[in-house]
């Protein structure tokens, strides 16, 4: 089945303790991403990738950071999480570039950092 | 378009009718738009696309409309059903210089048995 996989799907976790949220889709897409969502904002941009080894920031990125050493997977690093990263997170994909192709999203991933 | 707010716009309508859901857009540049359909706990899907060579695309019981001259899209859900409540969001691509898209804040759907 063709999916975008995000693990875990739930977290709490304490100020200042690194975490790494895991993506990974099995349909060979090009570009993925990530985003958050809280409420009344919709969804923000973090960083995507448009291949591996080619990662670009998005409209918050502060506070996190992201790899691309597979085509599957993009990782969502936090070194050092704080409160206000507290939020609902979104790994997407696609075959090309967001601009021209819809994007394939996770399940999600919910983060509370006390 | 990008805009930011507080409360989530709220639309309430009875299974079987028409529902017409509304999105603003902010670039004039922007060439691809996209509605999604997020249930609660899930992430958002693909409901349907539109490019701005066209004003108008059919889906399955879904019509997206696009007015470039006022930046408006539409989304039309013939029939609807209860499957159909849920939060849409309608994505916009700024221009295919950039290589990503702004997200509406979202309309949430409730349909009234």
């Amino acid at each position: 089945e063709a999916q975008v996989t995000q693990n875990p799907r739930y977290l709490i976790t304490v100020t200042g303790k690194k975490l790494t949220v895991t993506c990974s889709q099995n349909m060979n897409h090009e570009y993925m991403s990530w985003y958050r969502q809280d409420p009344g904002l919709g969804l923000r941009q973090i960083y995507y990738s448009m291949n591996v080894e080619v990662t670009d920031k998005g409209d918050v990125p502060e506070g996190y950071k992201v790899s691309r050493k597979e085509k599957r997977n993009f990782p969502l690093i936090l070194e050092s999480p704080s409160p206000n990263q507290t939020s609902l997170y979104f790994c997407a994909s696609s075959f090309s570039g967001a601009a021209f192709d819809t994007q394939y999203f996770g399940p999600g991933t919910r983060l509370t950092v006390l | 378009g990008e805009s930011v707010g507080l409360h989530l716009p709220t639309l309430s309508v009875q299974e079987g009718d028409n529902s017409i859901i509304n999105c603003a857009y902010s670039n004039s540049a922007s060439d691809y738009f996209i509605w999604y359909k997020q249930e609660s706990g899930k992430g958002p899907q693909f409901i349907i696309d539109i490019r701005s060579n066209m004003d108008k695309r059919q889906g399955q019981r879904v019509t997206v409309l696009l007015n470039k001259t006022v930046k408006h899209l539409s989304l039309q859900i013939a029939a609807t059903q209860p499957g159909d409540s849920a939060v849409y969001f309608c994505a916009e691509n700024m221009g295919t210089s950039y290589d990503k898209v702004i997200f509406g804040p979202g309309t949430s759907l409730s349909v009234i048995p």
